[in-house]
């Protein structure tokens, strides 16, 4: 039973370029979020994915934007690119129904750089 | 607003030493959710446990315990008898009862040395 995929696992772009990292879900769950975590903090919440439609939303700017597929897969997208940006971007999957109660299972993360 | 403070920034053991990891949590909720995550060098996050408001029993699973303590907003993490394969980060996260998004403390970054 493969648990959350992310890809790729590292990306170096330079400033002002645009970013596609991808995601897929465990196995049965079909509720998707991303977080970013910079160097020496934990996770900041990015936003979810449900049913396609984004749920909620961390305090990130239109920059960051995103996508869920019939499969459940999900897509980040980062547009103009910063230096701020570089960070691990995690990607968790967890079954919607039960809420809160469905602890969240995370991916190996895609280690973003920016130049 | 929702926030989880984990007041230890680095900590260093020997090994077979007992260390205590502590959390302490702010939210207006009244039913929410507590994780502690590990978070070793390769970085994927692994679940540890999940504790919901209403209980507070505390829990040990082999050499991991956890007390919560609703009075004080707590809920430590101990090992006992530490192993060099318990250096990592330690995570505690906070997650409303609508289960939209977790909130993370800075993590604890736990060295245990042989």
């Amino acid at each position: 039973d493969a648990g959350v995929t992310q890809s790729p696992t590292h990306l170096i772009k330079t400033r002002g370029q645009q970013v596609t990292l991808r995601c897929s879900p465990k196995s049965g769950h079909d509720t998707v979020s991303w977080y970013q975590q910079a160097l020496g903090q934990g996770p900041q919440f990015i936003f979810q994915y449900y049913e396609e439609e984004e749920r909620q939303r961390g305090n990130f700017p239109d920059r960051f934007s995103g996508h869920q597929f019939p499969n459940y897969s999900s897509e980040l997208n980062v547009n103009a690119l910063l230096l701020g940006d570089s960070a691990l971007y995690l990607c968790a999957s967890s079954s919607g129904t039960g809420g809160s109660r469905q602890p969240q299972h995370f991916g190996d993360g895609t280690r973003l750089s920016i130049l | 607003a929702q926030k989880v403070t984990q007041a230890q920034t680095e900590i260093s053991v020997v090994e077979k030493e007992d260390v205590t990891l502590d959390c302490v949590y702010e939210t207006r909720d009244t039913t929410y959710y507590l994780f502690w995550y590990k978070q070793p060098p390769s970085g994927e996050l692994v679940f540890l446990i999940r504790r919901n408001s209403f209980d507070e029993q505390n829990e040990i699973s082999g050499r991991y315990s956890w007390n919560f303590q609703k009075s004080t907003s707590s809920f430590n993490f101990t090992i006992t008898a530490s192993q060099v394969v318990d250096s990592a980060v330690y995570f505690c996260a906070l997650r409303d009862h609508y289960g939209q998004n977790f909130v993370f403390g800075p993590g604890t970054r736990l060295s245990v040395l042989p």
